[in-house]
């Protein structure tokens, strides 16, 4: 139980592509999503937490113009990345948490490898 | 200020040998603690979690750990490695006092050698 797909696992594509994440619970009903960014031989970087029906709260830094995040629905959360640029090149991960305890472990997906000529 | 540290950055360990990988934390109150597994280019999976009761914690894929509240440790151990446990693990807290978010330690980096 408790898996988290994500889609596409790797993605290659012009520089001012905009390109899309998403992130679906199969098998529960996830009120959150996270999106961390992960750098080579670095630990993850939270960039936004995703709430069912709601905006995304956004760390420090993470522009959400360039990061739009939308969860439709209680097993769907999507990452667009717009107009991508070389240095938005990176390893991207989705979590989710089952339900609404907060004490539930988070799963993730199985990333995506975004790669921005 | 509030932390996770995994001191170790890689251990080289020997197939059928034991295996430890140390967390410790700083936090106010005894937050949830997790160990994930990343294999290379793949996503984190959950090795098992400690939220309350006994210290000792069984996880999947053989491994266990122990929570010791006098030293904020939960140290991961696996008594005989296998090659396929060649990847990266992170330790992971959530704290309970502020209800904040996921922290997670840098990794340790394991090897396995035949």
């Amino acid at each position: 139980g408790a898996v988290v797909s994500q889609h596409p696992s790797r993605v290659i594509c012009k520089s001012g592509t905009s390109v899309k994440i998403e992130c679906r619970s199969l098998d529960f009903q996830a009120t959150t999503m996270f999106w961390y960014r992960q750098f080579p031989k670095q630990s993850l970087m939270l960039m936004a937490t995703s709430n069912e029906g709601s905006k995304a709260t956004y760390e420090q830094g993470v522009e959400k113009d360039k990061f739009l995040i939308n969860h439709a629905s209680l097993t769907l959360s999507t990452l667009t990345v717009t107009s991508a640029h070389p240095e938005d090149s990176s390893f991207y991960i989705c979590s989710a948490r089952d339900g609404t305890v907060l004490n539930q472990p988070q799963h993730f997906g199985d990333g995506t490898r975004l790669s921005i000529l | 200020a509030q932390s996770v540290t995994q001191p170790d950055i890689h251990i080289t360990v020997s197939e059928g040998a034991s295996l430890e990988l140390r967390c410790n934390y700083s936090y106010g109150a005894t937050p949830y603690l997790f160990w994930y597994v990343q294999s290379p280019g793949q996503g984190l999976q959950l090795l098992l979690k400690y939220f309350s009761g006994d210290t000792l914690v069984q996880g999947i894929k053989g491994f266990e750990a122990e929570f010791k509240r006098s030293q904020s440790s939960f140290n991961l151990r696996k008594p005989s490695v296998h090659w396929s446990d060649a990847a990266e693990y992170f330790c992971a807290v959530f704290p309970t006092d502020s209800w904040g978010k996921l922290q997670f330690g840098a990794g340790t980096q394991v090897v396995v050698t035949p």
